[in-house]
């Protein structure tokens, strides 16, 4: 079963708009990750937040976490065409990681 | 470094007839997981090694799937006989970490193995 279901499941904006994704999940967790999947490849690792972080930035990326609403936004700052992929929230239940459906984002040139 | 290496990239079978797909970790990752993807959807965890023990298995299909990890190292995973349903792409991952530990948990993923059963 999905933990974590990404909001929206598509999104299309112009070079240098800034994309927000939003997850939300059900369980309580220990960290929450995001992943790119770029067509007909596998999922790479974006960033990890931990529970007791609210915020996090890497490049031009930034994720915040609130525990109490069990949700995270991913937010992509002045986007690229390369930025055209899937993205996925994905969250520990158990031992196990599970991943949302996600978000598919077109960046338009 | 080497990432993980799948093998094949693309198989096309015909239904009842059986598969196999192999993958190679990251040197010294201990923990290996295949997922299955299917189109416009997450991946979903078919079985996840902790070395060469299987410790979570729940959601692999044991009537036709199976898999295997070679001393601790590679992985097979097999469908026999397939269906139609089994269309997918198949990804393995490996971490240095249990995914739901307090450390990285970070997966790394191959490029997977796009199966289509006619």
């Amino acid at each position: 079963s999905q933990q974590g279901e990404e909001d929206p499941q598509a999104l299309s904006i112009q070079e240098g708009e800034n994309a927000t994704m939003n997850c939300s999940y059900k369980t309580s967790i220990n960290n929450l990750q995001w992943y790119r999947q770029n067509s007909g490849r596998g999922l790479v690792h974006l960033i990890l937040i931990r529970s007791n972080e609210r915020e996090k930035h890497s490049g031009r990326l930034r994720v915040t976490l609130d525990t109490s609403k069990k949700s995270s936004s991913l937010l992509i700052t002045a986007s690229r065409a390369a930025d055209t992929a899937s993205y996925f929230c994905a969250t520990p239940s158990g031992s196990r990681l599970t991943f949302g459906e996600g978000t598919q984002l077109t960046v338009n040139p | 470094e080497a990432g993980v290496v799948q093998s094949p990239r693309y198989k096309i079978i015909e239904k009842k007839q059986p598969v196999a797909f192999w993958c190679n970790p990251i040197s010294g990752h201990n923990t290996l997981y295949w997922y299955r993807q299917n189109l416009g959807q997450g991946p979903e965890l078919l079985i996840r090694y902790e070395n060469e023990e299987a410790v979570d298995d729940s959601q692999l299909p044991k009537d036709r799937f199976s898999a295997e990890r070679l001393k601790g190292v590679d992985s097979t995973l097999k469908i026999q006989p397939a269906e139609l349903g089994d269309s997918a792409v198949y990804l393995c991952a490996s971490s240095l970490d249990q995914a739901g530990s307090t450390n990285t948990g970070e997966l790394f993923f191959g490029e997977g193995s796009r199966l289509t059963v006619l």
